[in-house]
């Protein structure tokens, strides 16, 4: 089955304890990002992957890293998490971004975070 | 730059009457567009998409939307709402603007369907 997978679903962690989500897609997507979601703010971007070893900012990059190494994985990482980034997370992937075909995104089922 | 706004943070409907979710958008080129849905603690599914083909397009769960460059609009709609169908749903706009940022999302639409 197609899909996009995000571990842990939830995840309670104190402030300043490193922590990575993990983000894994199976059809072969070049382009990999992430998303966080607020109330009231909609869905954000936080970093995004055009292919492997090519990595860019999105709107919301500080506080985050992430890495490419390979094509399928995605991680999104939080070097000292504070209680800001308290937040629902969603990894996303497509064939390509743009407009026209196969720019369509395919979204995990979230992160939920919650930093004390 | 693109941008897109929902025209509704709630939209409240009885169940079997119909849905319209609006959606307008801002682009100095041709987009691609899409509506997502959310439903309570889940991730996003595509809902349908426009691509610069048909300007009207069927979703999944007998969802439609028009694509009307014009106005530029790209409204959701339902003949007939289920209970099913409450959920939050996002109008979503790609474009290539310098690489950077590949989907612009609308702040959402929450749709209650009462009985």
């Amino acid at each position: 089955e197609a899909q996009v997978t995000q571990n842990p679903r939830y995840l309670i962690t104190v402030t300043g304890k490193k922590l990575t989500v993990t983000c894994s897609q199976n059809m072969n997507h070049e382009y990999m990002s992430w998303y966080r979601q607020d109330p009231g703010l909609g869905l954000r971007q936080i970093y995004y992957s055009m292919n492997v070893e090519v990595t860019d900012k999105g709107d919301v990059p500080e506080g985050y890293k992430v890495s490419r190494k390979e094509k399928r994985n995605f991680p999104l990482i939080l070097e000292s998490p504070s209680p800001n980034q308290t937040s629902l997370y969603f990894c996303a992937s497509s064939f390509r971004q743009g407009a026209g075909l196969g720019t369509e995104a395919f979204f995990g089922q979230g992160t939920r975070l919650t930093v004390v | 730059a693109q941008s897109v706004t929902q025209l509704d943070s709630h939209v409240s409907v009885s169940e079997g009457t119909p849905v319209l979710l609006r959606c307008n958008y801002s682009s100095s080129y041709s987009p691609s567009l899409f509506w997502y849905v959310q439903h309570p603690n889940k991730g996003l599914q595509l809902l349908l998409k426009y691509t610069s083909a048909a300007t009207l397009v069927k979703g999944i769960n007998g969802f439609e939307a028009e694509f009307k460059k014009s106005e530029t609009s790209f409204h959701l709609t339902k003949p007939s709402a289920h209970m099913s169908d409450a959920a939050e749903y996002f109008c979503v706009v790609s474009l290539m603007d310098t690489g950077r940022r590949a989907l612009t999302f609308g702040s959402g639409t929450r749709l209650q369907v009462q009985p």
